[in-house]
């Protein structure tokens, strides 16, 4: 059963860069059968889409975040992730990671999550 | 960016009710919409795909309508453990946008 796996510092400091990191287990990140994405949710509201990746590399990204966000995989260690750059307290929220299934006729289903992280920007 | 509009953002309703949910784009998206299940504290589950097609594993007591702009999510025979935040999501065109969500509570 695939399961994904969040990890990365909890408390990120203003002006600094969030790493976190999703490993993939039970199955491989390489199948073309799959994107990969981090979706945020800052306490208390709504759901985010920040981007998503190809095991090939390609990427998407939301053009809010864009001038600052870098999501990245690494076939060998089954693990994609994600850097936010210039952090500020706006960035303060729960981070998932995601696995999107592609089905035909360009539909897609966000259908494994991770459990979620908790980062904090604060002095 | 496509925004999501859910209406209504809450919802009571009694356990065996059936309830209805509206999410609508700013733009025509086709059926390229998703609807998400989340309960306090956990990460969102996959109920829907392609504005109608069930995630493997749902219950058939969801189901997923419309196209274009308008669109609509139906729970039937409510039972204690649907009450929770439903969000629909576009990926008709990046950015993949969320609704706001509508919280459904016990009446």
């Amino acid at each position: 059963q695939l399961q994904l796996q969040e990890s990365g510092p909890g408390l990120v400091k203003p002006s600094e860069t969030l790493s976190l990191t999703c490993t993939v287990s039970g199955g491989s990140i390489s199948s073309s059968s799959y994107y990969w994405g981090w979706i945020r949710q800052p306490p208390g509201k709504g759901l985010e889409w920040i981007g998503s990746i190809y095991y090939s590399g390609s990427t998407y990204y939301n053009p809010s975040l864009k001038s600052r966000v870098t999501i990245s995989v690494d076939t060998s260690k089954n693990q994609f992730s994600l850097k936010l750059s210039s952090v500020t307290a706006a960035d303060t929220a729960v981070y998932y990671c995601a696995r999107i299934t592609i089905f035909g006729g360009g539909h897609y289903g966000m259908d494994v999550w991770g459990q979620g992280t908790t980062v904090t920007v604060s002095s | 960016d496509i925004q999501m509009t859910q209406s209504p953002s809450s919802l009571s309703a009694s356990v065996g009710d059936r309830v209805t949910i509206t999410c609508r784009a700013s733009q025509g998206i086709s059926n390229y919409l998703a609807w998400f299940q989340q309960k306090p504290g956990k990460a969102p589950k996959s109920l829907i795909y392609a504005a109608s097609s069930l995630q493997s594993g749902v219950p058939s007591k969801f189901s997923g309508s419309g196209s274009g702009t308008d669109f609509t999510l139906t729970i039937s025979s409510l039972q204690p453990e649907d009450f929770a935040t439903y969000y629909c999501q576009q990926y008709n065109s990046y950015p993949h946008t969320f609704g706001q969500g509508t919280r459904l509570e016990i009446k």
